[in-house]
Formats: structure tokens, C-alpha cells, sequence
């Protein structure tokens, strides 16, 4: 059975910096492609960050861009998310997504709340 | 970057009604790779429509997905209790975009 689980979530200062983490299981990791989603509270989804299966191709939306770095160790089964300079506008559930497009996996979410 | 819009935002509906969703792109969706997601409160999104027709494993033949270069569709043929969600449409055929949802409520 294909899992994904986010970890990492919290509350957290502006400015401040979180990594969430991604564990993977049921399936091979390292021969797909992830993504990572967003979701404010009462909003849409948002798109976040696209890592290919080897790593070598990343993309940003622009409104993480410079401040987010996604990565993953096909050796752990996992996929991360530095998140830094954080800000209030951040605040959502983070979701860790199988495939580039048309993810038929996605994990429970994680929390991530900016807030002085 | 590609946007997408969702029409109407709302649809109130009854159980047993058929419920058209409407996506349209800002450019064209090259190869047709355009997906919908249900999405219910506290839950993820699930994956209903991939390739604009394709359904997706396990998903009931009550719904299905039509439409090509900037205006897509998802036609819910007989509303049941459980599909009242929001749908969202996504395009992955460059970068990835999701539209603004439609939630489709009871009447």
C-alpha cells in the first residue's frame, strides 16, 4: 500500500525556518517524480515545489521561490522541504504529492502556522 | 504561467442531478494534461481525472472528463450523498497550476 507521511509541521516565528519531511513507503521511490502542495486555511490548493526521481530537476512557484528548497534521499525514501524566511502568508497544510501531474497519492498534510 | 479558471464557484445541486464543471485556461494545456481532484473537509485531495478523460483507479463511471486545448469539463452524472465536495481542475502540462475550485453544494 502506497504512504506518504508528512512530519515537521509547527508553529513558527516570521522569519523563521521549518523543514518538513516526506516518508515514502509501498512503492519506488526513487522512480517517481514529487511534488509538494499547499492549502491556507478556507483557501485552494497551491502548488509549491516539483522535484524530479533523480533530484536533478527542481522547480518553484515564484511565490516560494529563493526562500524554499525542496530535496529528497532516494536511499531514505524521503522527500524534504526547507522552508525559510517564513511568512505569515506561508501559513497552510503542507501536502507531499506522488507524481508531477495527477498525483493519485498525497499524504495527510502537515501543518504549518507563521505567527508571532 | 498557465491559470486556470473554475466555473461556476458554486453549484447547489440535489442528489440524483447532474452537475457540468467548467475549466478554462489562460493558453493551451499542451497534451491534454489536465486533471480533477475531489477534495472533502480535513481530507487530501483525490485524484478523479487525468489526461482531461482518463478516470482514475476506483473512480465511479458517474464521473467523467471531456475537453481539449483551453476548455475542459467535469460532468458528474448523478449526484450521490457523498460527492457534494470542492473540485479542483490542475494543469501539469506546463509547470503545474491548480484553478480556484468549484464547490458543488446541496440544494
Amino acid at each position: 500500500e502506497v504512504q506518504l507521511v508528512e512530519s515537521g509541521g509547527g508553529l513558527v516565528q516570521p522569519g523563521g525556518s521549518l523543514r518538513l519531511s516526506c516518508a515514502a513507503s509501498g512503492f519506488t521511490f526513487s522512480s517517481y517524480e514529487m511534488n509538494w502542495v499547499r492549502q491556507a486555511p478556507g483557501k485552494g490548493l497551491e502548488w509549491v515545489s516539483y522535484i524530479s526521481s533523480s533530484g536533478r530537476t527542481i522547480y518553484y512557484a515564484d511565490s516560494v521561490k529563493g526562500r524554499f528548497t525542496i530535496s529528497r534521499d532516494n536511499a531514505k525514501n524521503s522527500l524534504y522541504l526547507q522552508m525559510n524566511s517564513l511568512r505569515a502568508e506561508d501559513t497552510a497544510v503542507y501536502y507531499c504529492a506522488r507524481d508531477k501531474g495527477a498525483a493519485g497519492y498525497w499524504g495527510q498534510g502537515a501543518l504549518v502556522t507563521v505567527s508571532s | 504561467e498557465i491559470v486556470l479558471t473554475q466555473s461556476p464557484g458554486t453549484l447547489s445541486l440535489s442528489p440524483g442531478e447532474r452537475a457540468t464543471l467548467s475549466c478554462r485556461a489562460s493558453q493551451s494545456v499542451s497534451s491534454s494534461y489536465l486533471a480533477w481532484y475531489q477534495q472533502k473537509p480535513g481530507q487530501a485531495p483525490r485524484l478523479l481525472i487525468y489526461g482531461a478523460s482518463s478516470r482514475a483507479t476506483g473512480i465511479p463511471d458517474r464521473f467523467s472528463g471531456s475537453g481539449s486545448g483551453t476548455d475542459f469539463t467535469l460532468t458528474i452524472s448523478r449526484l450521490e450523498p457523498e460527492d457534494f465536495a470542492v473540485y479542483y481542475c490542475q494543469q501539469y502540462g506546463s509547470s503545474l497550476t491548480f484553478g480556484p475550485g468549484t464547490k458543488v453544494d446541496i440544494k
